[in-house]
């Protein structure tokens, strides 16, 4: 059974970059896309991005300019950095499995950006 | 990329259908068959239920179905139980990104 888990600090301070990473056990991360979704209080999912096990990464438009995605298959873990955090960047960022299609998922990781 | 538009909520009674729709844009929806849907309980993270516009992940029971016409995709429910009172949410795949939608409130009344 794949299980995915997410670590990295609750609280980021404003204008600093939010690093989370993502560690994958119960399987292979071998022919897979491997993503960042995130969640604001009370609302709705946000696709962050992917990146696919060659390396090649796809990031949402809208974050694209702060986003970075990387993976170490040796440690099985893939990682998220989002620079010059606000508020608004405050939510529950979840790590899950696939690009097209979700089917494994961490439990969610709820990350504050606050002073 | 805007958000795919879902209702913010829908409803039905223990035994009924419910269907809940999604619709897109032809870049992303109507342009490809990766529409996936997923079940968000309180507290949780969502659960992968239909992939691919129609396809059940196994464990997921046969009262949740998919489908997709044109720039429209939908999930039913039938035979509402009370456990699946949810959020759920649609996506699409959509040129190397993603899109979800806004989320719809299923209550059973």
């Amino acid at each position: 059974q794949v299980q995915l888990q997410e670590t990295g600090p609750g609280l980021v301070e404003p204008s600093e970059t939010l690093v989370l990473t993502c560690t994958v056990s119960g399987g292979s991360m071998n022919s897979y896309s491997w993503t960042w979704i995130r969640q604001p209080p009370g609302k709705g999912l946000e696709w962050i991005g992917s990146i696919y096990y060659s390396g090649s990464t796809n990031y949402n438009p809208s974050l694209k300019s702060r986003v970075t995605i990387s993976l170490d298959t040796s440690k099985n873990q893939f990682s998220l950095k989002l620079s010059s955090v606000t508020a608004a960047d405050t939510a529950v960022y979840y790590c899950a499995r696939g690009l097209r299609g979700n089917d494994y998922w961490g439990q969610g990781t709820l990350v504050t950006v606050s002073s | 990329q805007s958000a795919l538009t879902q209702p913010p909520s829908a409803s039905g009674s223990p035994g009924q259908s419910v269907t809940i729709s999604c619709t897109g844009t032809s870049s992303d929806v109507g342009a490809n068959n990766f529409v996936s849907w997923y079940q968000q309980h309180p507290g949780k993270a969502p659960k992968f239920m239909i992939y691919e516009v129609s396809k059940r992940p196994s464990g997921v029971p046969d009262r949740f179905s998919g489908s997709k016409s044109g720039n429209t995709a939908s999930l039913t429910v039938s035979g509402l139980q009370a456990e699946d009172e949810a959020d759920y949410y649609c996506s699409s795949y959509a040129g190397n990104n993603r899109v979800f939608g806004g989320g719809t409130k299923l209550t059973v009344l």
